[in-house]
């Protein structure tokens, strides 16, 4: 039902590298308008972790960084800790729809 | 360090208004950034619902804007939101967040506060 479409699970060991993919469509990713990363723990708010071309905010490892292409975009994770075990949303704009959209979300688990 | 706290019932009867509100401490409202509403369900996940400038000028998510209404408070340094003709669909935890300078991310957000939709 979301308007961009993310893998519900990924998994990986620690230290591994895992990402997530975020498909959009031509009226938002594909439009060129940036993609925005949130990483949400179990009971809190999203936290933004990517914005802009990749930057992150002060406090946010250089583990994470995000990368986008066509109608798509990724995050990355390298080096997974246990404590990246998370929910993981994108987040864009779709001029179709006149608004801000997220993506399904993903969860990520280490294994 | 900018700190967002939703408000408001946690329980609204069907057909009724759900009405909220975000209070902005360390830092004044009346600023460049905007300031918007999303919700989240288990079942729609996260969903923009609506923005405003401390101005009064507003944008809402086209399938919510018949009944929403965003407004903003700038001697209580507050907006607030009011959704009517609540269903059960409209259970969820609502954030209010902030969008720094309208770059069309979050950098802030409240931690939000479950409204129920029952009777």
């Amino acid at each position: 039902q979301s308007v961009l479409t993310q893998p519900p699970s990924v998994s990986g060991a620690p230290g591994q590298r895992v990402t997530i993919s975020c498909t959009g469509s031509s009226s938002n990713i594909g439009a060129g308008y940036d993609v925005y990363w949130y990483q949400q723990l179990p009971g809190t708010a999203p936290k933004l972790l990517i914005y802009g071309y990749n930057s992150r905010p002060s406090g946010v490892p250089d583990r994470f960084s995000g990368s986008k292409s066509g109608t798509s975009a990724s995050l990355a994770i390298t080096g997974l800790q246990a404590e990246d075990e998370a929910d993981y949303y994108c987040q864009s704009y779709d001029n179709s729809l006149s608004g801000y959209v997220f993506g399904s979300g993903t969860k990520v688990t280490v294994l | 360090q900018v700190q967002l706290q939703e408000s408001g019932p946690g329980l609204v009867k069907p057909s009724g208004t759900l009405s909220l509100t975000c209070a902005v401490s360390g830092g004044s409202i009346s600023s460049s950034n905007w300031w918007s509403w999303v919700r989240q369900s288990p079942e729609k996940g996260l969903e923009w619902i609506a923005e405003i400038y401390y101005s009064g000028t507003t944008n809402y998510n086209p399938s919510l804007k018949s009944r929403v209404t965003i407004s903003v408070d700038n001697s209580k340094n507050q907006l607030s939101l009011r959704l009517s003709s609540v269903t059960a669909a409209d259970t969820a935890v609502y954030y209010c967040a902030r969008d720094p300078s309208h770059r069309g991310y979050f950098d802030y957000w409240g931690q939000g506060t479950l409204v129920t939709v029952s009777s």
